[in-house]
């Protein structure tokens, strides 16, 4: 996959955890980023850096720098344990491409 | 509110040609993409192609390298609906379906609807 992420990322309930996704393609194309519960098909939870759909919680917000994307959760819930994806264009810019996701545990 | 509704056969023996349709409902952008992804057991998401909804692109489409040669996705404006068709299935292909919209714009490149999925399972 042209987008890494961490395969898995544990946090206490209440803290605060930062995803992040690599890629050479995101020096030009914004991430988006998905959500994923088990069973369940994926949810847009930002898209454009840091813009959040409507319903979307104010604890979910987006980073950008360089190659690197991220995305940060606050106040982390025990109902935030899901799997979380990226996505962009790739380097060549007509392609779609998906990172291979992070699992996200709250302890 | 935009909603995708997919249908499509859940069983195939291996050699044939999974066929699903996605059929989109509520307003549409002629800067979307119509898109298909899938998801192996157990794995992470897999972009499989789109399709510009514009015809001014000539319905342009891109395609996973990977599965290039098997793919086609194709659309029907008139009836605001989109198929993926993979030819000579494998048990590898066994995976849930997504279909999607992907909106685009300068730098924006993203999926704001999702269609439920349909779980396409190969098996002789």
């Amino acid at each position: 996959s042209e987008l890494t992420q961490d395969p898995a990322v544990s946090v206490a309930l209440g803290q605060t955890v930062k995803i992040t996704c690599q890629g050479d393609s995101l020096r030009t194309f914004y991430a988006a980023w998905y959500q994923q519960k088990a069973g369940q098909a994926p949810i847009n939870l930002i898209y454009g850096v840091n813009n959040r759909p409507s319903g979307i919680s104010a604890r979910f917000s987006g980073s950008s720098s360089g190659t690197t994307a991220s995305l940060t959760i606050t106040g982390v819930q025990a109902e935030d344990e899901a799997d979380y994806y990226c996505h962009s264009r790739d380097s060549s810019g007509t392609l779609g491409v998906f990172g291979g996701g992070t699992r996200l545990t709250v302890l | 509110q935009v909603q995708l509704q997919q249908w499509g056969a859940g069983q195939l023996r291996p050699s044939e040609t999974l066929s699903l349709t996605c059929a989109v409902y509520g307003k549409s952008y002629s800067s979307d993409y119509w898109s298909w992804i899938r998801q192996s057991p157990g794995k992470g998401l897999e972009w499989i192609g789109e399709i510009s909804r514009s015809r001014s692109t000539n319905r342009d489409t891109n395609y996973n390298p990977s599965l290039k040669s098997r793919v086609s996705i194709s659309a029907d404006a008139s009836r605001n609906q989109f198929s993926l068709r993979l030819s000579s299935v494998t048990a590898a292909d066994t995976a849930v379906y997504y279909c999607a919209r992907i909106r685009t714009g300068g730098y924006f490149y993203y999926i704001d609807v999702w269609g439920k999925g349909t779980t396409v399972t190969v098996s002789s």
